[in-house]
């Protein structure tokens, strides 16, 4: 199976900084790379994904890229404010098969932004 | 919000008892999922279903059991054989495809007394 890592496991930033976290997978077949971002007491929520045709996508302060040949994408946040403190998950996906949404996921970056 | 639910929100159980967790989907989605979650641990599957009346163990069945008779429902049950139940569990839906977002539940915190 997948075997995912996120690292740091913990990130400080001060607020206007910018945070990259990024995760590690293993199986070279995977082709889909979300991030989800968890706010305390909250339900996870997809913020943004890349497949793997695409280097690099770019939603307003975050981007993520990737680099299939190292097998690691990573989530990028420019101008972190307060509400960019979350538990942020990957999830790298690799359809065994049509219909497989079967999702690995990390054990997640706390990234906290210091006010 | 309504998309997908879970109740209840907070569930507290005596030891030895089963309970049974609710999620219910309006999504017309295909696949439905039941994740543990404990802190610093991420998300653990316990099971999942990509059609009605078929499932599949995740990481974490054991002590744990589903069904899934309607399309828009896919309850869990904690049993007794399940020793540390304590948790968050998350249910989650998506649709068929290859790249889909999958939608949580708001969770339901099961404490075991």
């Amino acid at each position: 199976g997948e075997n995912v890592e996120q690292h740091p496991s913990t990130l400080s930033v001060q607020e206007g900084d910018s945070a990259v976290i990024k995760c590690t997978y293993s199986d070279s077949a995977s082709n889909y790379f979300p991030w989800y971002k968890q706010e305390l007491g909250k339900r996870p929520q997809l913020i943004i994904d890349i497949r793997s045709n695409v280097g690099e996508k770019k939603d307003q302060r975050i981007a993520v890229t990737l680099n299939k040949t190292a097998k690691h994408f990573s989530l990028h946040i420019t101008e972190t404010q307060p509400e960019d403190s979350a538990v942020y998950f990957c999830a790298p996906h690799h359809p065994l098969y049509y219909g497989n949404n079967r999702l690995a996921f990390g054990k997640g970056n706390q990234v906290v932004v210091i006010p | 919000d309504g998309g997908i639910t879970q109740s209840p929100k907070y569930l507290f159980r005596k030891e030895g008892q089963n309970v049974t967790l609710s999620c219910e989907q309006n999504l017309n989605h295909d696949a439905m999922y039941w994740y543990r979650q404990d802190p610093g641990q991420g998300l653990r599957l316990i099971y999942y279903s990509q059609i009605v009346n078929d499932f599949q163990k995740g990481d974490i069945a054991e002590g744990y059991s589903v069904s899934r008779e309607k399309k828009e429902s896919f309850p869990l049950t904690v049993t007794s054989a399940q020793k540390n139940p304590t948790a968050f569990y998350l249910c989650a839906s998506t649709s068929s495809g290859m790249y889909n977002e999958q939608f949580f539940g708001p969770g339901t915190r099961l404490t075991v007394l």
